[in-house]
């Protein structure tokens, strides 16, 4: 079975410094996807970033990137330049790719709460 | 707007009631989750359903039950409520048999408050 690992329950940052999420993960798997999803007090989950495990590119958007170490199981959120409007929960989540390209169900993290400050 | 509509966004009701969840997954999309979200275990998978067939199923308890209907929305039944059944239940959807390049998209959440 998978897991995934995130060591961070809380984290803070100042405005528009940048600050890094950590997140592990376990599986016999050798074809995956790797997400990072935001939760901000909304509730509501937006997805950040996704990483295919083929792919040996980091994936970036905009002010998110993540560092990508397959052999190490390991998949860091970076954020630059924070802003407010970061303040969420953030989880990590694997998704185990099937022949064909179907897809498997989410397995999440626990989550990191970040705050950015003024 | 995800696309992905749940309903009710709000439930309070009594143990041992039941309760119905209702999702209309995005246009064009087949495949329906669900999950729920806790204080203390985070986002748990609880069931899939693929074009109205049950796909895979996760830490779902033998009180819940869904279902997914020709028209593709979906439903969650919670029986025999529990204190501890008090969550945000989240409702998912995805084009299943394409490259999930693009993970799920999610509704807004049921929050459901047994009392």
């Amino acid at each position: 079975a998978q897991t995934v690992t995130q060591s961070q329950p809380e984290m803070s940052v100042q405005e528009a410094e940048t600050v890094t999420l950590s997140c592990t993960y376990d599986t016999s798997e050798n074809n995956y996807y790797l997400f990072w999803y935001k939760q901000p007090p909304s509730r509501q989950m937006i997805l950040v970033i996704r990483q295919e495990a083929y792919k040996q590119q980091n994936a970036t958007e905009n002010r998110f990137s993540v560092n990508f170490q397959k052999a190490a199981k390991s998949f860091s959120l970076k954020i630059s330049d924070s802003q407010l409007g970061d303040t969420a929960m953030y989880f990590c989540a694997f998704m185990k790719r099937y022949y064909g390209g179907s897809q498997g169900n989410l397995i999440f993290g626990k989550g990191t709460k970040l705050s950015v400050k003024p | 707007d995800s696309g992905v509509t749940q309903t009710p966004k709000h439930l309070i009701t009594a143990t041992g009631q039941r309760v119905t969840l209702r999702c209309s997954p995005r246009s064009g999309d087949l495949s329906v989750y669900w999950y729920q979200q806790s204080l203390d275990q985070g986002l748990q998978f609880l069931i899939q359903y693929y074009n109205g067939e049950e796909r895979a199923k996760g830490n779902i308890l033998e009180r819940f039950s869904a279902q997914q209907f020709p028209d593709l929305h979906s439903e969650l039944n919670l029986s025999s409520l529990e204190l501890g059944d008090s969550a945000l239940y989240f409702c998912a959807s995805s084009v299943a048999g394409r490259d999930p390049w693009n993970g799920y998209t999610f509704g807004s959440g049921t929050r459901l408050t047994v009392v």
